[in-house]
């Protein structure tokens, strides 16, 4: 158990329609990362926060969006689903206390979004 | 940018035997970190090893070691004694110490332990 907390599991929706996945991190970690992983497929980068700020953008789409808030959780939204949006997203966290450091990133178990 | 290749799609090794699994990346930095994830069937991501470039010194985790080669841009694992439970996937990733880039994955090594 990583400690990293991701919610729901599993998620199966219509196309068009918009989903929030939610993310807890390790306690005392205050980076967030957002990861793609499409079928047979390595991990995109989407989006990181530090400390409830944008830090980096990946190759994240215009429909989708993410936010971290003051407890450090944090929600990726994603809007106009389409079929090939269908993926597991991870989330994972790292203690990053500041710009020079780069931590270790310990990932969720997962959120397993089907479109259909 | 950065860029990590795993170069094996696919390995298998028996069950008490050794393997190595290659990684190799391009960058113009430094001082960066270098990571083994393994992704078993549960789809959960697994930290496995972690290097720092600075170190000269190859990091072990009981049966799991690498063969940092920081001048040939080189990472390769080695898992000796290999059990069954060793079977998935095996990512290798890279991130600057900048702290302004993101982890960079390879598209992994599936290994399969036979028995």
């Amino acid at each position: 158990d990583s400690g990293v907390t991701q919610t729901p599991k599993h998620l199966i929706t219509a196309t068009g329609q918009r989903v929030t996945l939610r993310c807890s991190p390790r306690s005392g970690d205050l980076s967030v990362y957002w990861y793609q992983q499409s079928l047979d497929q390595g991990l995109q980068f989407l989006i990181q926060y530090y400390n409830g700020e944008e830090r980096a953008k990946g190759n994240i789409l215009e429909r989708f969006s993410a936010q971290q808030f003051p407890d450090l959780h944090s929600e990726l939204n994603l809007s106009s689903l389409e079929l090939g949006d269908s993926a597991l997203y991870f989330c994972a966290s790292s203690v990053e206390a500041g710009r020079s450091v780069a931590d270790t990133q310990y990932f969720g178990p997962g959120t397993r979004l089907t479109v259909l | 940018a950065q860029t990590v290749t795993q170069s094996q799609p696919e390995m298998s090794v028996q069950e008490a035997e050794t393997v190595t699994l290659s990684c190799t990346y391009d960058t113009s930095e430094n001082n960066y970190y270098l990571f083994w994830y393994k992704q078993p069937p549960s789809r959960q991501m697994i930290l496995v090893i972690r290097q720092e470039a600075y170190k000269q010194q190859n990091a072990t985790e009981n049966r799991f070691s690498v063969n940092f080669q920081k001048a040939a841009k080189s990472f390769s694992l080695k898992i000796s004694d290999s059990q069954l439970g060793d079977t998935a996937m095996y990512f290798c990733a890279f991130i600057s110490n900048s702290g302004n880039t993101p982890l960079v994955f390879g598209k992994g090594t599936r290994l399969s332990v036979i028995a």
